[in-house]
């Protein structure tokens, strides 16, 4: 299968300071790239949709301007969180989907980001 | 409002015999299902689907059973091997170019 490397695997900052969390497919190039965020024994919920070359698409309840994300590739999506509070500790993944791959969606191995 | 609920929180099994993860979905309109399997720290990993015109698909020790007009999705693991312990997590989709909606997962543990 296709594989999606996430960076960093785990991440500490401080609180009101900005953290980069990257997303990219490393043998296909990734036409839709999604970002989700897990919290403890809950399911994972889908933040935002992005296509590469054009703006991101966020779900209800997604502050576009805290969670800012860039698809400036086929191959790389960034997600950035900004102004990090300690509610925005979390488990983030990423996943990649190309026109051939259908539903399969393939996923990152996730972000730990904690926030003191 | 949850979707796709998975309302066995955990499973255990033993080793050798079968499992049976349960998923219900609400929106009569998904017509395309997942499963996945994530252990911890470590993002899903796509284990088989299920497209809304079929009632079955079986791959190796994995078969999806889907039956619409109860809106209910199964995942059977038969045999169970301890290397399946992870949680499971189903998912839905209108469409194959649309979102993907997550269930709330089930811990599977086998056994020896």
């Amino acid at each position: 299968g296709a594989v999606v490397s996430q960076h960093p695997s785990w991440v500490i900052c401080k609180s009101g300071t900005s953290v980069k969390i990257e997303c990219r497919s490393l043998d296909f190039q990734a036409t839709t790239m999604f970002w989700y965020r897990q919290f403890p024994k809950q399911s994972l919920m889908l933040m935002a949709t992005s296509n590469e070359g054009s703006k991101a698409t966020y779900e209800q309840g997604v502050e576009k301007d805290k969670f800012l994300i860039n698809h400036a590739s086929l191959t790389l999506s960034t997600l950035t969180v900004t102004s990090a509070h300690p509610e925005d500790s979390s488990f983030y993944i990423c996943s990649a989907r190309t026109r051939d791959s259908g539903l399969e969606a393939f996923f990152g191995q996730g972000t730990r980001l904690t926030v003191v | 409002d949850q979707q796709v609920k998975q309302n066995s929180p955990s499973l255990s099994v033993q080793e050798g015999r079968i499992s049976i993860l349960n998923c219900d979905y609400t929106n009569s309109m998904f017509d395309y299902f997942l499963w996945y399997k994530k252990y911890p720290a470590e993002g899903p990993t796509f284990l088989i689907s299920i497209s809304s015109i079929k009632d079955k698909n079986e791959d190796g020790r994995f078969t999806v059973f889907l039956n619409k007009s109860a809106k209910h999705l199964s995942l059977h693991i038969v045999p169970s091997q301890p290397g399946d312990s992870a949680v499971y997590f189903c998912a839905a989709s209108t469409g194959t170019a649309s979102k993907l909606t997550f269930g709330t997962g089930t811990r599977l543990q086998v056994t020896l």
